[in-house]
């Protein structure tokens, strides 16, 4: 099974919309990272979160990081046509010398209707 | 300057061709990525360096050779490659291992 699984594979909102996406692990997070991705480019960092219970909030956009540190939601409220791209969880699941090796769940790909 | 350049952003080439890729940052952070990312799935992890030197390598086959001369640039040097190679090659630099990583846009690789 995935290290990271992200849910769900693929959202369509209306405009205005609120939504959220879940991002759940099998191991403990030593930090969780939220990136934005448009087809054939690079990511666009979002956000990190590293500590349980932690809450990050970006715009309309916002993070957090369950106190197991195991879980994580991104939530956008009041959706825009430019949220539109597919969102990647990146975890750190090693630490330790392994900093830096991050996995990527398989990604949402969220679509807004104008 | 707060972004990550990969140069070329696009490159096709034969099987028995020797190309590199580029990758610069001016950041001034001393963790430098190399992810390989395939149609419709997320990016994986090539190589890490740290200080300019390989911490992780996550068992790339020999004909992917990477090098990184100094702080602010990292390569990525191929040779033999394969058409299941083809792929967007995705360069990352982070202040340290543990801080949070920023992309490069990629080079989009097409071996024939």
């Amino acid at each position: 099974s995935q290290e990271l699984e992200q849910s769900p594979q693929s959202l369509i909102v209306q405009e205005g919309k609120n939504l959220t996406i879940n991002c759940t692990s099998s191991k403990t997070l030593y930090g969780l990272y939220w990136y934005k991705q448009k087809y054939g480019e690079g990511l666009i960092f979002l956000m990190m979160l590293q500590k349980g219970g932690e809450e990050k909030s970006h715009e309309k956009i916002t993070a957090k990081l369950d106190e197991k540190k195991q879980q994580s939601s991104l939530h956008i409220t009041a959706s825009q046509p430019s949220h539109a791209g597919i969102y990647l969880c990146g975890a750190d699941t090693a630490g330790g010398t392994s900093y830096g090796k991050l996995t990527f769940g398989q990604g949402t790909i969220l679509t807004v209707h104008p | 300057d707060t972004e990550v350049t990969q140069t070329p952003k696009h490159l096709v080439m034969g099987m028995t061709n020797k190309k590199s890729l580029k990758c610069e940052q001016h950041m001034g952070h001393r963790a430098m990525y190399w992810y390989k990312q395939k149609a419709k799935k997320p990016p994986e992890l090539m190589f890490v360096y740290s200080y300019e030197k390989l911490s992780i390598n996550e068992s790339v086959p020999s004909r992917f050779s990477p090098e990184c001369p100094n702080s602010s640039l990292l390569n990525l040097h191929l040779h033999a490659l394969q058409p299941e190679d083809s792929a967007l090659y995705l360069c990352a630099s982070s202040a340290r291992s543990y801080n949070e990583q920023f992309f490069g846009p990629g080079t989009r690789l097409t071996v024939l």
